[in-house]
């Protein structure tokens, strides 16, 4: 099946600063999908993004579909940001079903 | 997007015993998924729920131990059966919501088993 690596796997920073997660996957997708799991385990849904850029705020996101990765920028960085940002994909072909990244583990201290 | 329930929401239970969970959806989805996610690890697919008809197991999950039910477009339970402190996990379900494709994923049930 197909495999998700995400990086860093941990990511400390400081109130302010900027950061870049990256997630590559080993073959072509339908969809790709940026969560943030908060403290309390919530999954949100941050992006649906199989190609292309958009932004959200602080956050943007770029898929390059034809090398097989996606970037997640986070902006002007606060201590809410923290918890584990997770990479998803569903193979082409493969009915629906999301594969996880092992994600990253990102802690903002003030 | 989708507003997703799940009951309950934490637990502590006795090694051999069974827990159902439960997710609501507040619209009619055609799929409906469960994960697993162990302590400190990522979500992993145990299976897919489709209304009508028997859930499709992942590799390394089995009916007898996670018996899923879906007697409706909105609605879903999964049972761990049998527990041990293995299974002591965040369970959550998730809906596909069509069109996009995009998935939304319960609060989750944190499950402790002792």
């Amino acid at each position: 099946g197909i495999q998700v690596e995400q990086s860093p796997p941990d990511l400390i920073l400081q109130e302010g600063a900027n950061s870049t997660l990256r997630c590559n996957f080993s073959d072509s997708v339908n969809n790709l999908q940026w969560f943030h799991q908060n403290p309390w385990g919530q999954l949100i849904n941050l992006f649906y993004i199989p190609s292309g850029t958009k932004q959200n705020g602080r956050l943007s996101a770029t898929t390059v579909a034809t090398e097989r990765y996606s970037l997640l920028y986070i902006s002007s960085s606060q201590t809410t940001d923290s918890g584990v940002y997770f990479c998803a994909v569903e193979q082409q072909g493969g009915s629906e079903k999301l594969v996880f990244g092992k994600g990253t583990k990102l802690t903002v201290n003030p | 997007s989708a507003v997703i329930s799940q009951k309950p929401s934490r637990d502590i239970c006795q090694r051999g015993t069974s827990l159902t969970i439960q997710c609501q959806v507040d619209s009619q989805v055609t799929m409906m998924f469960w994960y697993r996610q162990q302590p400190g690890q990522s979500l992993t697919l145990i299976a897919t729920a489709n209304q009508g008809s028997e859930a499709t197991y992942e590799s390394g999950f089995v009916i007898d131990k996670f018996p899923i039910s879906r007697p409706n477009l909105t609605f879903s339970t999964l049972t761990v059966s049998n527990m041990s402190p293995e299974d002591s996990s965040i369970y959550l379900c998730s809906v596909d919501t069509g069109g996009t494709d995009t998935q939304y994923f319960g609060p989750g049930t944190r499950l402790t088993v002792l």
